[in-house]
């Protein structure tokens, strides 16, 4: 019964890429945020969207954008790849309503070469 | 904006003792506090949480506990098992703000047998 699907589980990319990162979620939720996990660093937001075709720059978004079409669906785009984006990222919803937390998805390693 | 510092990074305890985490929290508009578990190679997911009305909270061998005068949260685990070994992030945020939380960098608990 996954929830939140992140596109890819694991990626390779070259540097100066245009790199897309894909979040779907079918809880109807109306949150939706792009973290990265690195060691010793927690988890740090990206980007979040509340609606559809809102978005918050959240701690670290340079180099970085975001996408949100439909409802269910948050994507996370690095506009030229670096080496520095190398981590683990992580998709999350949660409901608006019900304020349970979040909903994880199961993360993309991306690694830029 | 919000700030969350988590102590220990690293926690080694037998199992059948317990297990205590601390984390402080800067913002004092914050009213929400969740805890996750990440276990290897899996997404993050929520065990607890409390809510700033409430000064403790229990299920089954986990209880957190919240002083908001002093600004710090912690977790505590009782009776573990090799199965509580995980890495566990404690975050905060306030709720009208889209849920958007502020993770603190994460505990890596590994209970030997």
């Amino acid at each position: 019964d996954v929830k939140v699907t992140q596109s890819s589980r694991y990626l390779v990319k070259r540097t100066g890429e245009k790199v897309f990162l894909e979040c779907v979620q079918d809880m109807d939720h109306e949150n939706m945020f792009w973290y990265r996990q690195d060691p010793g660093l927690g988890l740090r937001l990206i980007y979040f969207s509340y609606d559809v075709k809102m978005k918050e720059k959240g701690d670290i978004p340079e180099g970085y954008s975001v996408s949100r079409e439909k409802k269910e669906r948050f994507s996370l785009i690095l506009e030229s790849a670096s080496t520095n984006q190398t981590s683990m990222y992580l998709c999350a919803s949660s409901s608006g309503q019900a304020r349970r937390g979040y909903t994880f998805g199961s993360g993309t390693r991306l690694t830029v070469v | 904006g919000e700030n969350v510092e988590q102590h220990p990074s690293t926690l080694s305890v037998q199992e059948g003792d317990s297990a205590v985490i601390k984390c402080t929290y800067s913002d004092s508009a914050s009213n929400y506090f969740p805890w996750y578990k990440q276990e290897l190679g899996k997404r993050p997911q929520l065990i607890i949480d409390i809510r700033s009305n409430v000064g403790e909270k229990k299920d089954q061998r986990i209880a957190v506990t919240l002083n908001k005068t002093a600004k710090h949260f912690s977790l505590h685990i009782t009776e573990t098992q090799p199965e509580d070994s995980a890495v566990y992030f404690c975050a905060a945020s306030m709720e009208a703000a889209g849920n958007k939380l502020t993770f603190g960098g994460g505990t890596r608990v590994l209970v030997k047998p």
